[in-house]
């Protein structure tokens, strides 16, 4: 069974204090693994795709990176606005599904 | 507006009534997917199509759940007899087999009396 931990569940940073949020997954063949950002009472957002490890991808203040075993959301600088609930997700390449398994988030709060 | 779009963004209802919710998704993507979302939780996977094709549903989904997708283009989902435990927010995505990328509507908060 396709599993995401993330970690940690809560973290707190003061504008422009630079930072990581970790996804640990355990999937028998990774099609992909996704990250999003979702602000309250809101979907969704979808930020990267990673496909192997050694990939990065950057978006702004944001780069995504990935190992066999983890991914990690590194935050630059951070400013208020960058406060959200991260989610990472995984899909499996098992049995042709495409279902992805989410994480419960990282809740990050910036504080000007 | 070319996202996902959802009608109602908020339903309350009672105990036992039925309630159907709408998902509109990005035109071109073939696939659409349900979600549950509960308080501090991922969204969890309720069900999926390609095009009008029910592909999967979770095992956790009640016989009370039922959703469709006709003609390819926008989904419904009808949740029967509600129970209290229903009260989420339900998000609908849609996904292009050509980009692996997925995209989510804005969310349908159930609050069951």
């Amino acid at each position: 069974e396709d599993q995401v931990t993330q970690s940690p569940e809560a973290l707190r940073l003061q504008e422009g204090e630079s930072s990581s949020l970790n996804c640990s997954y355990t999937v028998s063949g990774l099609r992909g693994l996704f990250w999003y950002r979702q602000d309250p009472g809101k979907g969704p957002e979808f930020l990267f795709t990673l496909y192997s490890a050694g990939e990065e991808k950057e978006k702004e203040r944001l780069k995504a990176t990935l190992t066999k075993k983890e991914s990690f959301l590194h935050i630059t600088a951070p400013k208020p606005e960058d406060s959200a609930t991260y989610l990472c997700a995984v899909q499996a390449n098992e049995g042709g599904s495409y279902i992805p398994t989410f994480g419960r988030g990282t809740s990050l709060i910036v504080h000007p | 507006d070319t996202g996902v779009s959802q009608d109602p963004r908020h339903k309350i209802t009672k105990r036992g009534q039925n309630v159907t919710f709408r998902c509109d998704p990005i035109s071109e993507h073939n696939r659409l997917y349900w979600y549950r979302q509960t308080l501090g939780q991922g969204p969890e996977f309720l069900t999926y199509f390609q095009n009008e094709a029910q592909l999967e549903k979770s095992r956790l989904l009640s016989d009370r759940f039922s959703a469709e997708r006709p003609k390819g283009s926008f989904s419904t989902l009808e949740i029967q007899r509600t129970e209290q435990g229903d009260s989420a927010m339900y998000l609908c995505a849609s996904w292009t087999s050509g980009y692996n990328e997925q995209f989510f509507g804005p969310g349908t908060r159930l609050t069951v009396l």
